[in-house]
């Protein structure tokens, strides 16, 4: 199974900070990475996919970059809205698997 | 509007089986994969298994943990996707999300996510 690692697990910013999570992969899975945040109790909302394309409404202070075993997200100027738990996730073969998350907090 | 709707979920014994449903609106799940994505409370996502559209023949994957326990299926004439599970381990307590994928076999996200649905496996 590919093992995806993000870090760090936590991060503490400010608003308008620029902070960037990154998501390594156990072995080559070219592009094949998403990245999605969620707040508790709701479901995660996909962010990024093919790596680095952003999805359809989601704004563009997100973006992603990376390709084989290295990944990541970078958030230019942090909103309230932007505090959440994020994710990778990776489809480069079975089984689908996401990272460990990373809690972004305010501080 | 996009949306996925489970249902189903309840407090069964270990061993015991359960049924969950997924039924989509706002969009044709027969263009899509469809998968089921749980998690524990308070940790993170894990992938159970997915349902292929028509194209590949309603084929399915499945995780490690689950499989010969869990069983998905799909009617796309009720826009519909479906989680069996027997044999119900304490460890499979958990939000069970049905999810859809637009792509396919390589790439894959997910773009559409449901509430949600609790599974508590205890005596």
């Amino acid at each position: 199974d590919i093992q995806l690692t993000q870090s760090p697990s936590f991060l503490s910013a400010s608003v308008g900070d620029r902070v960037t999570i990154t998501c390594r992969a156990s072995q080559g899975i070219s592009s094949y990475l998403a990245w999605y945040h969620q707040k508790p109790g709701k479901a995660p909302k996909l962010l990024i996919y093919g790596a680095s394309t952003l999805q359809s409404g989601v704004p563009s202070r997100f973006s992603g970059r990376g390709s084989g075993t290295e990944f990541t997200l970078t958030i230019s100027s942090l909103q309230p809205e932007d505090f959440a738990t994020y994710y990778c996730q990776h489809l480069n073969s079975y089984p689908i698997t996401f990272g460990q998350g990373t809690r972004l907090e305010i501080k | 509007e996009v949306q996925l709707v489970e249902s189903g979920g309840d407090l069964v014994q270990p061993g015991g089986s359960l049924r969950l449903s997924c039924t989509a609106s706002g969009f044709r799940i027969s263009d899509y994969y469809m998968d089921w994505v749980r998690q524990t409370p308070g940790k993170g996502l894990e992938w159970v298994g997915r349902s292929r559209n028509k194209n590949k023949s309603y084929t399915t994957e499945v995780a490690a943990s689950v499989k010969g326990r869990f069983t998905i299926s799909r009617d796309d004439s009720k826009n519909s996707l479906y989680l069996e599970m027997n044999s119900l381990k304490t460890e499979d307590t958990a939000v069970y999300y049905c999810a859809g994928d637009p792509t396919g076999d390589w790439g894959g996200y997910f773009d559409h996510w449901g509430q949600g649905a609790l599974v508590t496996v205890s005596s």
